[in-house]
């Protein structure tokens, strides 16, 4: 069973500060890894999309990296800022038994202050 | 663009009354999902549906039945609902191949349900 987990739960940074945020997953074997953003009271937005023959994708100040083989994605969050407020879930798509359902992990709340 | 959309948004039920949460999808996705969102838990699969008129149960299936109306529209009915079901749900759609999600998930804004 696939499971993935973000560490941590909670984390707190002054604005302009560059952070990475984490997520573990047990099966390599593994379709394609997603982060997504959360804010309070509405659904998740995608963030990033990566295949498994990806290393890395890139969307503004955001970069998100791939690593099959220890089954670790990291989500880089360059000159953070009191909008990156919110909370960030990774969600991997497994490649076999049926690779419609994602995992998700529970997430890790970000707050940027001022 | 209105992407995923979702209604009701809000719901108070009594426990054994029934209700349907209505989903429709404007992205001429293949594949649609129902999530529920719990404290501590994270999101869970209740049921999805790989293509119009195919659905699959989820890791929480049971209380729940799904409906693919069409290729946009995705139902989930509570037929007799407890306590237990209190909770955020989800409705997303993605592309897909087969049984393989390809894409981006696309979420709705969700409908937040209490069971008294």
């Amino acid at each position: 069973k696939q499971e993935v987990t973000q560490i941590p739960a909670a984390l707190s940074v002054p604005e302009g500060e560059n952070l990475v945020l984490n997520c573990s997953f047990t099966d390599s074997a593994i379709y394609n890894l997603q982060w997504f953003r959360q804010d309070p009271g509405k659904g998740l937005t995608s963030l990033l999309l990566i295949q498994s023959s990806q290393r890395e994708q890139t969307s503004g100040r955001l970069n998100a990296s791939l690593d099959k083989s220890s089954g670790r994605s990291t989500l880089y969050i360059a000159a953070s800022q009191p909008g990156d407020s919110a909370t960030y879930l990774c969600a991997v798509t497994r490649r076999t038994g049926g690779g419609n359902k994602l995992t998700f992990g529970t997430g890790t709340q970000l707050k940027v202050e001022l | 663009n209105a992407g995923v959309t979702q209604t009701p948004k809000f719901q108070v039920l009594k426990t054994g009354q029934s209700m349907t949460l209505q989903c429709a999808q404007d992205m001429n996705h293949n594949s649609m999902y129902w999530y529920r969102q719990d404290p501590g838990m994270g999101l869970r699969l209740i049921y999805y549906s790989a293509s119009e008129g195919t659905t699959d149960k989820g890791e929480v299936p049971n209380g729940y039945n799904v409906s693919r109306l069409n290729k946009r529209e995705f139902s989930l009915r509570l037929e007799s609902a407890a306590p237990s079901q209190t909770s955020v749900y989800f409705c997303a759609s993605s592309d897909s191949q087969g049984a393989v999600v390809i894409g981006e998930l696309f979420f709705g804004e969700g409908s937040r349900l209490t069971v008294l």
